[in-house]
């Protein structure tokens, strides 16, 4: 079973637009949503992560938007940079637990 | 910033062999964990690692896989009897609590097996 869902698999944006990718979760004991940015070669980084008792969080240009009722999330990089290329994956984790269900991860491409 | 530390970067090693993954977590941090990531897949957890014991493990992390922590720094992975499909980045991770705290990852360990 697959916990949490993550589209789209790839992503190309040009260089000053917003690129989007959705996370879809069924387990409603989750109550921490992390998103992590991997570049190649190197472990996950957090990048921002949101509570549900919230419906967005913001960041700099990275924003978490969420929807608790269709169990779903999504994070917005506003003025994307070439520098934002790098894998992005979502998870979840609920509380007292210790392992982290990762999405599939959407790697995102930014055109100079 | 403080660092999770993965040694060796790159290990190649033949179908059979034990390979062991090693691991130097943040020290103030009390919460230890492996996870994998097979080539342009997601990464998942194998086992989370506390108070000197294994706390939660997945259904990947069967008999040919162990934890330990030898010593106040160190934290391994070992793999005794290895598979093709073991093939795998593998990720080191530790948190000062759970999961919720944050977890900061280790750059990994490619592990190819031939």
């Amino acid at each position: 079973q697959q916990q949490v869902k993550q589209s789209p698999q790839s992503l190309i944006v040009q260089k000053g637009g917003i690129s989007i990718i959705n996370c879809a979760y069924e387990n409603t004991a989750f109550d921490y949503f992390p998103w992590y940015q991997q570049f190649p070669g190197k472990g996950p980084a957090l990048l921002i992560a949101i509570r549900p008792d919230v419906s967005e969080k913001k960041e700099g240009r990275f924003t978490i938007s969420f929807n608790k009722s269709a169990k779903q999330f999504s994070l917005h990089i506003m003025d994307s940079q070439p520098g934002d290329s790098a894998t992005y994956f979502c998870a979840a984790i609920k509380t007292g637990a210790n392992n982290l269900f990762f999405g599939t991860g959407t790697r995102l491409t930014v055109i100079p | 910033e403080p660092e999770v530390t993965q040694t060796p970067s790159h290990q190649v090693t033949q179908m059979g062999q034990e390979v062991i993954l090693r691991c130097v977590p943040i020290s103030n941090h009390l919460y230890f964990y492996w996870y994998r990531q097979i080539l342009g897949q997601k990464v998942e957890f194998l086992v989370s690692f506390y108070n000197n014991e294994i706390s939660e493990k997945s259904e990947i992390f069967d008999d040919q896989f162990s934890v330990e922590r030898p010593d106040g720094s160190n934290f391994t992975l070992k793999i005794r009897s290895t598979k093709l499909e073991d093939s795998a980045m593998y990720f080191c991770a530790s948190s000062s609590g759970t999961g919720r705290d944050g977890y900061t990852f280790g750059s990994g360990t490619r592990l190819t097996v031939v």
